[in-house]
């Protein structure tokens, strides 16, 4: 069991850029959820997906911003024209069919918009 | 609304001393609670959980919280704590199975003094 990874750990974008991020869940994990977390701040719920359908999106989920998970393994994280307040850190979790009220949290993507 | 409310921003404890923190939740039905546990730009790492039963739960490093249902309380503590206990600590809600979300609250920074 290796954990949930993502990658990049780090993104350095100028105003205006499109970023993607990944995210590998842990295997057999079918239910991921993206949060996001800004400076002094717990993390906020973006969205929350069970096997390859997206069962759930937060309204601070504006239309810049996407997620997809084609096969219900993997997750990606787009943000289009990104604005210097996407500035966070993009956490990504998983959890198991059973008992999947319980989360495990990857170590993040920290995003700095110039 | 679902909420978590941590009332302490900011702990500073001695090297061996008793830690205690603070976490009130406002939730309708019996909540599943959780505690994680966070180092400067890292990931959550689950401390330990609360689903039903014993409201006396045991976790990982040597914490414990206790949930109290008359006062909405869900508080962690570790009778002596090490210097590598600093960090951030996150109490969290689960919102519904519907949408899959943990509510997190704004988080303890916890300092330890040598």
């Amino acid at each position: 069991d290796t954990g949930v990874s993502q990658d990049p750990r780090h993104k350095i974008t100028k105003r205006g850029q499109n970023v993607t991020f990944r995210c590998d869940p842990i295997s057999e994990h079918n239910r991921l959820y993206w949060y996001r977390q800004t400076l002094g701040q717990g993390p906020e719920f973006l969205t929350y997906f069970q096997n390859e359908a997206q069962l759930e999106k937060s309204r601070l989920l504006s239309d810049r911003f996407s997620a997809e998970r084609p096969k219900g393994s993997f997750s990606t994280l787009e943000i289009q024209r990104t604005e210097q307040g996407d500035s966070a850190m993009y956490l990504c979790a998983s959890s198991p069919r059973a008992g999947g009220e319980t989360q495990y949290f990857g170590p993040g993507t920290r995003l700095l918009v110039l | 609304a679902q909420s978590v409310t941590q009332p302490d921003i900011h702990i500073t404890v001695s090297e061996g001393a008793s830690l205690e923190l603070r976490c009130n939740y406002s939730y309708g039905a019996t909540p599943y609670l959780f505690w994680y546990v966070q180092s400067p730009g890292q990931g959550l790492q689950l401390l330990l959980k609360y689903f039903s039963g014993d409201t006396l739960v045991q976790g990982i490093k040597g914490f414990e919280a206790e949930f109290k249902r008359s006062q909405s309380s869900f508080n962690l503590r570790k009778p002596s704590v090490h210097w590598s206990d600093a960090a951030e600590y996150f109490c969290a809600v689960y919102g519904s199975s519907n949408t899959g979300k943990l509510i997190f609250g704004q988080g303890t920074t916890l300092q330890v003094k040598p």
